[in-house]
């Protein structure tokens, strides 16, 4: 059983381009959260999905960033217009339910760098 | 004040030495999660607990809901050991918060 998994491990964009990282949750799982690390900071929640809806996205910026979590394929953070502040790790994590008893498992994350 | 608090911040021990990292937190919580990251790693699961004591290998993770307050021991540490542990809470719903974590290196 594959681990969750993220694409691309790094990714390197020019400032207005738009950023496009995509998590494939472990099988059998439907809720997938995504969270940001900004250099020598704390991990941050950014937005919890479950197939098809935006549970709580209570931690993304209000501009610029967009997820989603279609029927088929991988959950997919997006950035429009990249800034310099955007350069972080972001990480996501699956889980098979959505309430204190399960587990939610990382991904290896990806290094985004806006230059 | 975060709602998740670490100390120590930086700990360095000797090889074989018993380290002890702990997490107090402000809020009603369902779990709370000690995860670890290596430099410019992905993060690891340690344990998930929400009462009492957690052992896997030569890790324990300690709970105690009423004080609001969780310990993670490593007993006869090893460089491989040296990372960054983090303490996070559920509360309230799915997001996990997050504290600031600890990092830790173990010298040979």
């Amino acid at each position: 059983n594959a681990g969750v998994m993220q694409n691309p491990r790094h990714l390197v964009r020019r400032r207005g381009q738009e950023a496009r990282l995509r998590c494939s949750p472990m099988k059998g799982h439907s809720h997938v959260y995504w969270y940001r690390q900004l250099p020598e900071e704390g991990l941050k929640f950014m937005v919890y999905l479950q197939k098809e809806n935006i549970i709580d996205e209570s931690g993304m910026p209000k501009e610029r960033f967009s997820a989603e979590f279609p029927k088929e394929g991988p959950s997919i953070l997006r950035i429009q217009q990249v800034v310099r502040g955007d350069s972080a790790a972001y990480f996501c994590a699956s889980s098979e339910g959505g309430t204190g008893v399960y587990e939610q498992y990382f991904g290896p994350g990806t290094r985004l760098t806006v230059t | 004040k975060n709602e998740v608090e670490q100390s120590p911040q930086n700990l360095t021990a000797q090889e074989g030495e018993f380290i002890t990292i702990n997490c107090s937190y402000s809020v009603g919580i369902s779990a709370l999660h000690w995860l670890q990251q290596h430099p410019g790693g992905g993060i690891v699961s340690l344990f998930m607990l929400s009462s009492g004591k957690k052992k896997h290998g030569r890790l324990i993770a300690t709970i105690n809901i009423q004080e609001k307050h969780s310990s993670l021991h490593i007993t006869a540490s090893h460089p491989r050991d040296s990372a960054v542990y983090i303490c996070a809470v559920r509360s309230g719903g799915s997001r996990l918060t997050f504290g600031e974590g600890t990092q830790l290196t173990v010298n040979p």
